[in-house]
C-alpha cells in the first residue's frame, strides 16, 4: 500500500525559507511515470495547490506562488521536496504531500496525513 | 486562493442523500472534464472519492457519484452512513497556467 509521509520544521521564521520533506513508500517514484504534488491549507481555510514534479523531474507551480517555490525529486532516497523561501504568516499552512495519477489533471491519489508549518518569529 | 464554490454546509440523515454543488466557470469545470472530489476527516490523510468528473476509484463506495453540468459538478452521496461525516472538497484542471483550483469544503453532518 503506498504510503506518503511529510517531515520538516513544525516552524520557520518570517523571511526565511521553509523546507519540506515527502517520504514515499510501498512504491518507487523511479519506476513510475506519475506525478506527485504538494497542497496546503491555511487555518480554517480551504485547499491550495502548491505545485507538482513528474517522475523525471518536469515541474508545474501555482502562479501565485511560483517566484517562491521549488520542487524538487530524489529518485535514490524515494523522497520529493517542497522550498518556499521568503515565507510570511501567510504560508502557515498544513502541507499534504499527494501521488497523482499518470495523467496530470486527474487529481491527487494518494495523499499524506499532513504537517502543520507555522511562520512565526 | 479558493476559487470553486461550495456550500458550507450539507446534512442529512441516515439512508438519505446528500448533494454538494460546485461553481466555477468555464475556464476550470466547465472548461474540462477533470473535477474530483475529496474526502477528509480532520486530522486525517484526504481520500479520493471521485475523479474524472464521474469515475470512482477502486475501493470507493458505489453511494457515492459525481456528475456535471455546465460549470457546477456535484457530488452525490446516496445512503448516507456515519461515517460519511466529514469535509467534502471539489478540484478541477483549469488549463495550462492556472492548472489546478480547490473549492470551499463543505461540511456534511449526518444528523
Amino acid at each position: 500500500q503506498l504510503q506518503l509521509l511529510e517531515s520538516g520544521p513544525g516552524l520557520v521564521k518570517p523571511s526565511e525559507t521553509l523546507s519540506l520533506s515527502c517520504s514515499v513508500s510501498g512504491a518507487s517514484i523511479s519506476s513510475s511515470y506519475y506525478y506527485w504534488g504538494w497542497i496546503r491549507q491555511p487555518p480554517n481555510k480551504g485547499l491550495e495547490w502548491v505545485g507538482s514534479i513528474y517522475y523525471s523531474g518536469s515541474t508545474y507551480y501555482n502562479p501565485s506562488l511560483k517566484s517562491r517555490v521549488s520542487i524538487s525529486v530524489d529518485q535514490s532516497k524515494n523522497q520529493f521536496f517542497l522550498r518556499l523561501n521568503s515565507v510570511t504568516a501567510a504560508d502557515t499552512a498544513v502541507y499534504f504531500c499527494a501521488r497523482q495519477g499518470r495523467i496530470f489533471q486527474e487529481g491527487f491519489y494518494y495523499w499524506g496525513q499532513g504537517t502543520l508549518v507555522a511562520v512565526s518569529s | 486562493q479558493s476559487v470553486l464554490t461550495q456550500p458550507r454546509s450539507v446534512s442529512g440523515s441516515p439512508g438519505q442523500s446528500v448533494t454538494i454543488s460546485c461553481t466555477g466557470t468555464s475556464s476550470d469545470v466547465g472548461g474540462y472534464d477533470y473535477v474530483s472530489w475529496y474526502q477528509h476527516h480532520p486530522g486525517k490523510a484526504p481520500k479520493l472519492i471521485i475523479y474524472d468528473v464521474s469515475k470512482r476509484p477502486s475501493g470507493v463506495p458505489d453511494r457515492f457519484s459525481g456528475s456535471k453540468s455546465g460549470n457546477t459538478a456535484s457530488l452525490t452521496i446516496s445512503g448516507l452512513q456515519a461515517e460519511d461525516e466529514a469535509d467534502y472538497y471539489c478540484c478541477s484542471y483549469a488549463g495550462a497556467y492556472i492548472l489546478y483550483v480547490f473549492g470551499t469544503w463543505t461540511k456534511v453532518t449526518v444528523l
